[in-house]
């Protein structure tokens, strides 16, 4: 069957340090995949894409890697900061027909000052 | 400006009870989405529009009726309303139908049914 998921539920890390937030997909070729975040209360927000022929993708302190191989993307944060606490949520495309977005359950991000 | 704006933002509501949801977007995309977002925070596609035309119909009881009276607009009808309709509805939309374009979302729509 299909599947996404990210990888802890929540993840706390310490001010200034670097937050690895992993998305793990099985049974997908997506054409595309993207990042974006969620504060509680608001509709999520998009950071970033990245297409199947693209190793890695920056912004600012934002990168986002894609390996179609390993069927895996990670998702880098340098220098956190608490205001970067969030809900951040991977979504594949997929090319079954028409383009159709699927979302990862998302991982709770904690940055502790 | 809010790019993509629903109303109501609360929603509560008695089982049985029919209720809409509306939803604007000024950006002057061509592509509209509903999704809906559960207790344990899963985001799942519903439907998709494009220049008003049904592109995307998931699996979703025919109790949902999801009308677009043009392409800024895509409103949805709930009729007989269930417990299991409780959840944050989200209208989205898009430039295109192309997949590498980013969705803006609105804010939600939090619907409680008692």
């Amino acid at each position: 069957s299909q599947k996404i998921e990210q990888n802890s539920e929540a993840l706390n890390i310490q001010e200034g340090k670097t937050a690895t937030l992993t998305c793990n997909y099985t049974n997908y070729s997506p054409a595309y995949l993207q990042w974006y975040r969620q504060d509680p209360g608001r509709g999520p927000v998009f950071l970033l894409l990245i297409r199947e022929n693209e190793k890695e993708k920056r912004k600012e302190r934002l990168k986002v890697t894609f390996d179609t191989t390993l069927k895996q993307s990670l998702f880098h944060i340098t220098a956190s900061q608490p205001a970067d606490s969030a809900t951040y949520l991977c979504a594949l495309c997929t090319t079954s027909g028409t383009y159709k977005y699927i979302f990862g359950t998302g991982t709770r991000l904690k940055v502790l000052a | 400006d809010t790019a993509v704006s629903q109303t109501p933002k609360y929603l509560v509501t008695q089982m049985g009870n029919d209720k809409s949801i509306k939803c604007e977007q000024n950006l002057g995309h061509d592509t509209m989405y509903w999704y809906k977002q559960d207790s344990k925070k899963f985001l799942k596609i519903m439907f998709s529009y494009n220049n008003k035309e049904l592109i995307i119909n998931e699996t979703v009881p025919n109790r949902f009726s999801p009308k677009s009276p043009d392409k800024a607009h895509l409103n949805l009808h709930i009729n007989s309303l269930e417990l299991g309709d409780s959840a944050v509805y989200f209208c989205a939309s898009s430039q295109d139908l192309t997949g590498g374009q980013p969705q803006h979302f609105g804010d939600g729509t939090r619907l409680s049914i008692l």
